[in-house]
């Protein structure tokens, strides 16, 4: 199994441009998971979704940001208009059917420089 | 007011030297998780834990659901367990995240 897998692995914009991040869980996983991590907050769920619906999206910052799961393989986090306080790690993770509060499996994470 | 706390922050530990990172919080959860973040960024799911003692190898986690605590030990420590300790609790269908315990250990 590939594991989760995000890309793209790192992007470099410019303040005002819109970002596209993306994610594959694994195959047969049911949950997904968008995590933002910071040195100055640590890392933060922004978002999850259960069977393709997102069930929490109270840790998304501002409607700057946006999450869609139009299938069960794919998930993309969208931030329009990107500002540089919005550089960051972001993680993607997915969790198979199960207890809600089972084990997750991270991707490797898309670093975003805002400039 | 953090609803997950770890100490110690920073840890560092001669090699084959026994380690304890506590962790404690102040929701009602049903799962708390213990993850490793390694320097290169990677973040791995250690384990989870509901009640009682897990053990891998040689990391072992504890929780004491009454007193609202978990510890991770790491017994024979070695250079390459060398990474951010994360203690995460799952409470009201959302995550609480502690900042985490740097850990390096020196050869």
């Amino acid at each position: 199994d590939a594991g989760v897998i995000q890309s793209p692995r790192h992007e470099v914009t410019e303040m005002g441009q819109e970002v596209t991040l993306r994610c594959k869980p694994i195959s047969g996983h049911n949950s997904l998971f968008w995590y933002r991590q910071t040195m100055m907050r640590g890392l933060e769920l922004l978002i999850y979704f259960n069977n393709n619906v997102p069930i929490d999206d109270s840790g998304m910052p501002e409607d700057r940001f946006s999450a869609k799961m139009p299938n069960a393989s794919f998930s993309t986090l969208k931030i329009q208009p990107s500002e540089p306080r919005d550089s960051a790690v972001y993680f993607c993770a997915s969790r198979p059917k199960g207890l809600a509060g089972n084990e997750q499996f991270f991707g490797p994470g898309t670093r975003l420089t805002v400039l | 007011k953090n609803e997950v706390e770890q100490s110690p922050q920073n840890l560092t530990a001669q090699e084959g030297e026994f380690i304890t990172i506590n962790c404690s919080y102040s929701v009602g959860i049903s799962a708390l998780h213990w993850l490793q973040q390694h320097p290169g960024g990677g973040i791995v799911s250690l384990f989870m834990l509901s009640s009682g003692k897990k053990k891998h190898g040689r990391l072992i986690a504890t929780i004491n659901i009454q007193e609202k605590h978990s510890s991770l030990h790491i017994t024979a420590s070695h250079p390459r367990d060398s990474a951010v300790y994360i203690c995460a609790v799952y409470a009201g269908n959302q995550f609480y995240f502690g900042t985490g315990t740097s850990l390096t250990v020196i050869p």
